[in-house]
């Protein structure tokens, strides 16, 4: 039952840096998403990816890639990261398409770039 | 533009009392709203999704009510438990499946001894 997985759980960088968030789920979701969780705002959609094989942009893509390896893993890259990427991230997913349909959250990823 | 307000931003209460949190949703047209709880270090749980006909849904010691014409939500806990501290997330969706869920930005609910 471990649901959505991510790794790691903490990661610190330094600025110009580059890493990559694993995501994997074992529910046989058609469904992940990549947010961001600041301090004060809800959490914010960076991308998402509807079925194998697509990705699309969500509210805040700027400065991150993703990748939707096969049906369980989505990973979330920062080419170059900086202070504004400072943040928690969650991974989720979900049975249907679109994104207006997440069930199931990873417990995070606390990134902070120095 | 799509907006979820909650409130009150904090709220502290003793151990075996009632609480209530309020949100408020602008989200257009209407799908569905849920509500998660996050613990501190965790991600989200869902606790309840309501879809536009229900007013009314419970999960144990939660239960959620909808008001679809004035667009307000509410979660209200009995006997509230120490385990109940957590931060309270009400998140509406519009019927368009690819138009992104709006969050809102949170209660956080402390439970004393």
């Amino acid at each position: 039952n471990a649901g959505v997985t991510q790794t790691p759980k903490f990661q610190v960088l330094k600025t110009g840096q580059s890493m990559t968030l694993q995501c994997a789920q074992d529910m046989n979701h058609n469904s992940m998403y990549w947010y961001r969780q600041d301090p004060g705002m809800g959490l914010r959609l960076i991308y998402y990816s509807a079925s194998e094989g697509t990705t699309d942009k969500g509210e805040v893509p700027n400065g991150y890639n993703v990748s939707r390896l096969n049906k369980r893993e989505f990973s979330l890259r920062l080419e170059s990261a900086a202070p504004s990427q400072t943040s928690v991230y969650f991974c989720a997913s979900s049975e249907g398409s679109g994104t207006g349909r997440v069930g199931t959250f990873g417990s995070g990823t606390r990134l902070t770039v120095v | 533009k799509n907006q979820v307000e909650q409130s009150p931003q904090s709220l502290i209460i003793l151990e075996g009392k009632n609480c209530t949190l309020q949100c408020n949703y602008t989200v257009s047209p209407f799908s569905n709203l849920r509500w998660y709880k996050q613990d501190t270090g965790r991600g989200p749980v869902s606790l309840t999704i309501m879809t536009f006909s229900e007013n009314t849904k419970s999960n144990g010691r939660y239960t959620a009510t909808l008001d679809a014409d004035t667009k307000q939500s509410s979660l209200h806990i009995t006997a509230s438990q120490l385990s109940d501290s957590a931060s309270y997330i009400c998140v509406v969706s519009a019927r368009s499946g690819n138009t992104p869920l709006v969050f809102g930005k949170g209660t956080r609910l402390s439970v004393i001894a």
